[in-house]
């Protein structure tokens, strides 16, 4: 079945460690993002990419990386350099980065302890 | 620059009664608005979709919702509530997919 996949569901990391979330699509999408929820404030986007081998920053870039190597995949670093690292992160992909429907993965959950 | 602001971070209505929740765009160009719900522990679904063939949008489980462009506006609303609609609502644009700060639904008996 096509779809967008996070991995995993839970994650936990000791405070000063650099941890990758996973996301994956099948979906042939261009466009791919990373926001992060925190409660009573929505989605907040972190990065995006249009195309593969390209990605921009969004609103909340500091201590995130990513890297889009491949069209189905897009996975998000946080560094050590994140402040409040602990949040739920979601990723998404649309066909296009304008006007297109975005499809969302199930979230995963980042606990730093 | 553009952005979506979502003007109630809650909103309560009674089983049975209207609802509505309210989404005010910036742009300097009619956009492409959406509506998603998520529900508690689940992920984002899309409500429905605007992208300017009709001003009156019609989504899923009754939703509806307005594209107004003299009042920036782009409203969701349903004739009456089911305990079901709980959930949190995103007024989204999709130029860079940017959410609102999302509507927390509660549906009492």
């Amino acid at each position: 079945d096509g779809g967008i996949t996070q991995s995993p569901k839970y994650l936990f990391r000791k405070e000063g460690q650099n941890v990758t979330l996973s996301c994956e699509q099948n979906l042939n999408h261009d466009a791919m993002y990373w926001y992060r929820q925190d409660p009573g404030q929505g989605l907040r986007l972190i990065y995006y990419s249009q195309i593969v081998n390209d990605f921009q920053k969004g609103d909340i870039a500091e201590g995130y990386s990513v890297s889009r190597e491949k069209k189905e995949s897009f996975p998000l670093t946080v560094t050590s350099a994140q402040k409040n690292p602990t949040a739920f992160y979601l990723c998404a992909s649309s066909r296009t980065a304008v006007n297109t429907e975005a499809f969302f993965g199930q979230g995963t959950r980042l606990t730093v302890v | 620059a553009q952005s979506v602001t979502q003007l109630d971070s809650h909103v309560s209505v009674s089983e049975g009664t209207p609802v509505l929740l309210r989404c005010n765009y910036s742009s300097s160009y009619s956009p492409s608005l959406f509506w998603y719900v998520q529900h508690p522990n689940k992920g984002l679904q899309l409500l429905l979709k605007y992208t300017s063939a009709a001003t009156l949008v019609k989504g899923i489980n009754g939703f509806e919702a307005e594209f107004k462009k003299s009042e920036t506006s782009f409203h969701l609303t349903k004739p009456s509530a089911h305990m079901s609609d709980a959930a949190e609502y995103f007024c989204v644009s999709y130029n860079k997919l940017i959410f609102g700060a999302g509507t927390r639904l509660a549906v009492h008996p």
